[in-house]
């Protein structure tokens, strides 16, 4: 079974701390994607890792980096967190190549920023 | 242009009854492939059903089937004999064979009512 964790379920961080959110795979994926989750508008990347080391920026990548050093792990790190910032954060991995290959979410992270 | 249209925020299902939930995509690639996601009100995002632009035949996986109609460019899902276990946020999404990304619609939260 595939499994893709994210190292929380929920999290309260103060305005201004620096967030970081992990997550893991196991299925040696290649690719890697960070999503957030909103009422109304459903699942907007952040960004996605096609190779260690190697990352691209998705629709909302403004307040956001990401660190991928290696194959199974993806963090998406908030420099100074902010109130819009609070929303559903969601990882997902999923295999290269054929358009067959569906991809895997984690358990989601619910982020509050007070 | 959105890629992944889906115009039904909210529906409502008698139990046992069928129902459609509507997908439009757009996309000028050849090879593509259709998925839907089921998430539950714990957030987790659950794999349902795929459909391959080059496939002939709808998909089906037990009460869930995709009304593929390529020329219409929609990829409806069907559920059959709803359960009250059915209700959910439903995502459908695609992926070109350019690229590695997952576009998503904003999504259809189902209520079946007992």
């Amino acid at each position: 079974d595939v499994k893709v964790t994210q190292s929380s379920r929920y999290l309260v961080k103060r305005t201004g701390e620096k967030v970081f959110l992990e997550c893991v795979q196991d299925m040696d994926h290649e690719n890697m994607f960070w999503y957030r989750q909103d009422p109304g508008l459903g699942l907007r990347l952040i960004y996605f890792s096609y190779d260690v080391k190697m990352k691209e920026k998705g629709d909302i990548p403004e307040g956001y980096s990401v660190s991928r050093e290696k194959k199974e792990r993806f963090s998406l790190i908030l420099e100074s967190a902010s109130t819009n910032q609070t929303s559903m954060y969601l990882c997902a991995s999923s295999y290269t190549g054929a358009v067959t290959y569906e991809q895997y979410f984690g358990p989601g992270t619910r982020l509050t920023v007070t | 242009a959105q890629k992944i249209t889906q115009t039904q925020p909210g529906m409502f299902v008698q139990e046992k009854e069928a129902v459609t939930l509507d997908c439009t995509y757009d996309t000028s690639d050849q090879s593509y492939g259709l998925f839907w996601y089921k998430q539950p009100s714990s957030g987790e995002m659950i794999f349902l059903i795929y459909q391959g632009s080059y496939d002939e035949q709808n998909a089906t996986e037990g009460r869930y089937s995709l009304n593929f109609q390529k020329a219409r460019k929609s990829a409806n899902l069907v559920i059959s004999a709803s359960q009250l276990g059915d209700s959910a946020m439903y995502f459908c999404a695609m992926r070109e064979e350019t690229g590695n990304q997952f576009y998503f619609g904003t999504g259809t939260s189902l209520t079946v009512i007992p």
